[in-house]
């Protein structure tokens, strides 16, 4: 069964300061990983998305890498902004799902990032 | 462009009521559609996937129901709802089963 962990659940950095997210997950067997971010009370917005067979993913301060062999994805925020506190999920979508095919995102918790100014 | 519209944005029922919910997809033909519950503290849960038109997968038993009326429309029921039921419902879109996932604004449910 694929699971998804995020750690930490929490973090906390002055403004300024380039950060790294983690997330790692149980079962290689991936069609790709998205990385979303969560304002509190609202809807997912997508991130990035980094398939298979690609390491890395670039959009504007965002780079999120992919080391599927290890299970493992970070997501690196340059120059971090109070606009970027938010809560970050992961999310997988496995080769196989329950119904055969790969219809599920498995999602971790979520880091919650507050940036201070 | 494609959006996604998700209503209502929050909704308190009493326990034995039922729920509609509803979420439209525009810019889009024949998207597969998504209905995820949020609980506090856990991870998103998909609940159901369609495919196309009348055609709804469910991942999990539960007291809820989905439909699929029209291509880009996907409705989320329940007849009774239960207070374990309340949570943050979100509605997705992907092109194909292993593409980008969009997301809604999602609707806030508290059953009381």
């Amino acid at each position: 069964k694929q699971e998804v962990t995020q750690i930490p659940a929490a973090l906390s950095v002055p403004e300024g300061e380039n950060l790294v997210l983690n997330c790692s997950f149980t079962d290689s067997a991936i069609y790709n990983l998205q990385w979303f971010r969560q304002d509190p009370g609202k809807g997912l917005t997508s991130l990035l998305l980094i398939q298979s067979s690609q390491r890395e993913q670039t959009s504007g301060r965002l780079n999120a890498s992919l080391d599927k062999s290890s299970g493992r994805s970070t997501l690196y925020i340059a120059a971090s902004q109070p606009g970027d506190s938010a809560t970050y999920l992961c999310a997988v979508r496995p080769l196989r799902g329950t119904q055969g095919g790969s219809e599920k995102l498995v999602f971790g918790k979520g880091t919650k990032l507050t940036v201070n100014p | 462009s494609q959006t996604i519209h998700q209503w209502p944005a929050t909704l308190v029922q009493p326990v034995g009521s039922p729920l509609s919910l509803e979420c439209t997809v525009e810019g889009t033909s024949n998207p597969n559609l998504y209905w995820y519950r949020q609980a506090a503290g856990r991870g998103l849960q998909l609940l159901f996937y369609s495919v196309g038109i009348g055609q709804i997968s469910s991942e999990v038993p539960q007291n809820l129901s989905a439909s699929r009326p029209q291509d880009r429309q996907f409705i989320l029921s329940s007849k009774k709802l239960l207070l374990s039921d309340s949570g943050f419902y979100l509605c997705a879109w992907s092109a194909q089963l292993n593409t980008e996932a969009f997301f809604g604004q999602g609707t806030r449910l508290t059953v009381v």
